[in-house]
C-alpha cells in the first residue's frame, strides 16, 4: 500500500513565524502535490513537483514556497505565516504514466496561525 | 476558467436506499474524472476513475457516469449503509490531457441514517 505521511497532524504558530510542513511518500512516486482545504472551497492546489528539484506553481502559490531535494520528500514552507493561512494542508503523491491519474493523500496537517 | 460544482448541501438518505451525487464542470472538457471519499479529519481516498470515452463505470456498490454533453458526472451508491457516511469529492483532470493534475470540487456530505 502507498503510504504518505505528514510531519504533524496539528500545528499552532504565531503570525510572522516561518513554518515548515513535511511530506514523505514511500512508493517512489515522481509527482507530489500540496493542497489546502477550506470549508466551502474544496481542495486548492498550492504547488506541485514532477521530479526532484522541479516545482510548478498551482492555483494559490502566494505566501508559500516548496522544496524537493529528495524524491520521497516534499516540503511546504510558509515564509511568514499569516492568519489567512490557517487551514488544513494536504499532501498527495502519484506516479507517472497512465497510473499517475490517481493521487494518494496523507492524513493532513491542521494549521492554526494566531 | 475551469469550474467544478458539487451540491454543497448535505444529502441525507435512509439505509438501503440509493444515494446519487452530482458533479458539474464548465468551460472545458476533462480527459477523465475521479471520485474520492473523505472522512472527517482525514485525507481523501480514491474510489473510481472514469475516462471521457466511457459512459459508466462500476465497482461493487458504486457506479459513476460521465456525460460529456451535459458536462456532468453522477456518483451512485446502491444499498447505502451508515458506513458510507462521508464527504465525496469530484475531481476532473485539469485540462483535456493527462498532466496528473486534478481540480477538486468542494464535496458533498452524505449522511446515511439507519
Amino acid at each position: 500500500d502507498v503510504k504518505v505521511t505528514q510531519s504533524s497532524r496539528y500545528l499552532v504558530k504565531r503570525t510572522g513565524e516561518k513554518v515548515f510542513l513535511e511530506c514523505v511518500q514511500d512508493m517512489d512516486h515522481e509527482n507530489m502535490f500540496w493542497y489546502r482545504q477550506d470549508p466551502g472551497l474544496g481542495l486548492r492546489l498550492i504547488y506541485f513537483s514532477y521530479d526532484v528539484k522541479m516545482k510548478e506553481k498551482g492555483d494559490i502559490p502566494e505566501g508559500y514556497s516548496v522544496s524537493r531535494e529528495k524524491k520521497e520528500r516534499f516540503s511546504l514552507i510558509l515564509e511568514s505565516a499569516s492568519t489567512n493561512q490557517t487551514s488544513m494542508y494536504l499532501c498527495a503523491s502519484s506516479t507517472t504514466g497512465r497510473a499517475q491519474e490517481t493521487q494518494y493523500f496523507g492524513p493532513g496537517t491542521r494549521l492554526l496561525v494566531l | 476558467s475551469q469550474k467544478i460544482e458539487q451540491n454543497s448541501e448535505a444529502l441525507n438518505i435512509q439505509e438501503g436506499k440509493t444515494a446519487t451525487l452530482t458533479c458539474n464542470y464548465t468551460n472545458y472538457s476533462p480527459a477523465y474524472l475521479q471520485w474520492y471519499r473523505q472522512d472527517p479529519g482525514r485525507g481523501p481516498v480514491f474510489l473510481l476513475l472514469i475516462r471521457e470515452n466511457e459512459k459508466e463505470k462500476r465497482k461493487e456498490r458504486l457506479k459513476v457516469t460521465f456525460d460529456t454533453t451535459l458536462k456532468q458526472s453522477l456518483f451512485h451508491i446502491t444499498a447505502s449503509q451508515p458506513a458510507d457516511s462521508a464527504t465525496y469529492l469530484c475531481a476532473p483532470s485539469a485540462g483535456s490531457s493527462n498532466t496528473g493534475k486534478l481540480i477538486f470540487g468542494q464535496g458533498t456530505t452524505l449522511q446515511v441514517k439507519p
